[in-house]
């Protein structure tokens, strides 16, 4: 099955400057990456999502980009302000079924 | 954007005792549901997935009878943990999709507590 691996688990910006998250994958038949946005306590939201199809996809300050050959996806966001202040997950899921896998998450700290 | 709900939102039981957890797909028609337990500080972790209509698909190590999951209509799915223990205790999330490839939407989570 699909194995989601992202880095860092933690990570600590300044206001205004970008934070970059990394997930990689195993199972070539995915195609389906969103990212998804967990404040405490609350539910995930889908903030972004690529399919294999496209190399990047850009959101106003969120942008994903995804490299098939190395099995790799990235989020990037620019600017950042304290309200991104989050748990953020990537996840992978192949086209044909729901089989979604998560990543551990990274908990994004921005310091105002 | 697609609205899920569930209910409840937290939910104290007894050892022993069994608790019912709905999820409601408010303004779309969900053919699938996915039922995620987190523990704190850690990711969704995948329990099992449920057609409407059919049995649901549980994950390796998750019991599907200390976890019953019934999906009777496009709207509604429920997960009842039976004979519930302190380890059970946890956040327990519903997700909702049109179907496969789609993205889910997530409910607001239960958090269940097993005194």
């Amino acid at each position: 099955g699909e194995n989601v691996e992202q880095h860092p688990s933690t990570l600590s910006v300044q206001e205004g400057d970008s934070a970059v998250i990394k997930c990689t994958y195993s199972d070539s038949a995915s195609n389906y990456f969103p990212w998804y946005k967990q404040e405490l306590g609350k539910r995930p939201q889908l903030i972004i999502d690529i399919r294999s199809n496209v190399g990047e996809k850009k959101d106003q300050r969120i942008a994903v980009t995804l490299n098939k050959t190395a099995k790799h996806f990235s989020l990037h966001i620019t600017e950042t302000q304290p309200e991104d202040s989050a748990v953020y997950f990537c996840a992978a899921s192949p086209y044909n079924n729901n089989d979604m896998r998560f990543g551990a998450g990274t908990r994004l700290t921005v310091k105002p | 954007g697609a609205v899920v709900s569930q209910h409840p939102s937290r939910v104290i039981c007894k050892s022993g005792t069994s608790v019912k957890i709905e999820c409601r797909s408010l303004d779309f028609q969900a053919t699938t549901m996915f039922w995620y337990r987190q523990f704190p500080k850690q990711s969704l972790m995948l329990m099992a997935t449920s057609n409407e209509g059919s049995k649901a698909t549980y994950e390796q190590g998750v019991e599907k009878d200390k976890f019953l999951i019934n999906h009777a209509s496009l709207t509604l799915s429920t997960l009842t943990v039976t004979s519930a223990h302190p380890e059970d205790s946890s956040f327990y999330i519903c997700s909702a999709s049109w179907g496969a490839g789609y993205e889910q939407y997530f409910g607001p989570g239960t958090r269940l507590t097993v005194t």
